[in-house]
């Protein structure tokens, strides 16, 4: 398995809702990343995880809550979101060192009314 | 802070062209570059990687080289096809204390006329 799997594929949620984006990978990566990217913008790193311990959070609003529950799974926890945090959400792995380079799912579209 | 920067931010050929996309990076401290393709609306499929102890690599028409020193990089797309229309985007790695780092350049978008 080469792939890293991203559910649901597209979400749209009220400024009010509780919701939670998933991302699962098996190529026995230790490392795991949360990417924002907007409309004709480059993907802008959000968090990473090292070993299932967070140790990069690029000041993002506590509005957003990653959780890594084991080596495989990287949940993204969503409450009160505004609408300019639509976006295409992707999830990214790979080795802790560099000698393979990122995977990236397909992103969740994530719409918030 | 890295910066990356891509040359051009847009380009359309005629079908069968030889083409070439750049990139420069500010911090020549990287581990190792990556270009992608992003469709529309999708994720990113990951083209070639080049490790910063690497001039090349090539895969099928593609071919990116890397010369760390001056901080720039270039994929050549031989013989281009318009199933080939997409962004590319450059990343570089860099390690920190903290973890490993990805930064993207802005992106060229390319259409590939029949």
């Amino acid at each position: 398995d080469t792939e890293v799997t991203q559910t649901p594929k597209h979400l749209v949620m009220g400024m009010t809702n509780k919701k939670s984006l998933k991302c699962e990978q098996h190529m026995g990566h230790r490392a795991m990343y949360w990417y924002k990217q907007k409309a004709k913008k480059p993907p802008e790193l959000m968090f990473v995880y090292s070993y299932e311990k967070l140790s990069i959070n690029e000041s993002v609003p506590s509005r957003f809550s990653p959780e890594c529950p084991n080596s495989s799974l990287l949940n993204l926890h969503l409450h009160a979101l505004q609408p300019e945090d639509s976006a295409l959400y992707l999830c990214a792995s790979s080795q802790a060192t560099g000698i393979i380079g990122y995977t990236f799912g397909s992103g969740t579209r994530l719409t918030v009314v | 802070k890295q910066e990356v920067t891509q040359i051009p931010a847009a380009l359309s050929v005629p079908e069968g062209e030889n083409l070439v996309l750049n990139c420069s990076f500010t911090d020549s401290a990287i581990y190792n570059l990556q270009w992608f393709r992003q469709d529309p609306g999708k994720g990113l499929t990951s083209l070639l990687l080049i490790q910063s102890s690497q001039r090349e690599q090539t895969s099928g028409r593609l071919n990116a080289s890397l010369d760390k020193s001056s901080g720039r990089s270039t994929l050549y797309i031989a013989a281009s096809q318009p199933g080939d229309s997409a962004t590319y985007l450059c990343a570089v790695r860099r390690e920190e204390t903290s973890g490993s780092r990805l930064t993207f350049g802005e992106g060229t978008q390319l259409t590939v006329n029949p």
